[in-house]
């Protein structure tokens, strides 16, 4: 079955500075890795995914995130984080030959101080 | 505009009693799925539904029960029969075609036992 691991409960980053996320991953074929935010009292919102080719991801809000296959890992990253970027994060993966289903992480609060 | 719709976006629920989570989507998305939300648990699967008319158990199902009637509805019932049912509840759907496709998420439902 495949787990994802966030090591980390809380990231506090200074704004303007480069903010990581740190995600590893477990499937037992080859993975679709996603990355999603939340804002207090609401659902997830979409970042990005890693399904295929260039191993450097950009997407949503200046994120970006960098597949590792050889240390299973897929690190979302910001290089000047902004007080909004202030939330919840989630990383999350699915096999791609297995059933529909999508394993989250438990999620990281970053905190970007003023 | 489509989207994921949930109500209602809070409930509260004396013990013993039934509800009903409502969750519609006009996104023409196949699959339909239901994740608890839990502080410093991540999102954790009740149910999934890849077709009209037929849903699979997650990792959370006992005390739930599903329907999936309509391609774009997905009504989640929490029963009686769930210990512990206070909880932040999110309803995603997703393209069943292939699955690289990302979860698009409602803003959620806050359900509290009194």
């Amino acid at each position: 079955a495949q787990s994802v691991a966030q090591p980390e409960d809380q990231v506090n980053v200074a704004e303007g500075n480069p903010l990581t996320v740190k995600c590893t991953y477990s499937v037992s074929g080859n993975p679709y890795l996603f990355w999603y935010v939340q804002y207090p009292n609401r659902g997830l919102q979409f970042l990005l995914k890693y399904i295929t080719g260039d191993n450097l991801v950009k997407g949503s809000y200046g994120f970006e995130a960098e597949f590792n296959k050889s240390q299973t890992s897929f690190h979302l990253k910001k290089p000047s984080a902004l007080v909004s970027d202030s939330a919840l994060y989630f990383c999350a993966v699915r096999d791609i030959r297995g059933n529909n289903r999508l394993a989250f992480g438990k999620g990281n609060q970053v905190v970007v101080i003023p | 505009d489509g989207g994921i719709t949930q109500s209602p976006k809070y409930l509260f629920r004396k013990e013993g009693q039934n509800v009903t989570l409502s969750c519609e989507q006009n996104l023409n998305h196949d699959a339909m799925y239901w994740y608890r939300q839990d502080p410093g648990q991540g999102l954790r699967l009740i149910y999934y539904s890849q077709i009209v008319n037929d849903f699979q158990k997650g990792d959370i199902a006992e005390g739930y029960s599903v329907s999936r009637e309509k391609k774009e509805s997905f009504p989640l019932t929490v029963t009686s029969a769930q210990k512990n049912p206070t909880a932040f509840y999110l309803c995603a759907s997703t393209l069943a075609v292939g699955r690289a496709g990302e979860l698009f998420f409602g803003e959620g439902s806050r359900l509290t036992v009194l």
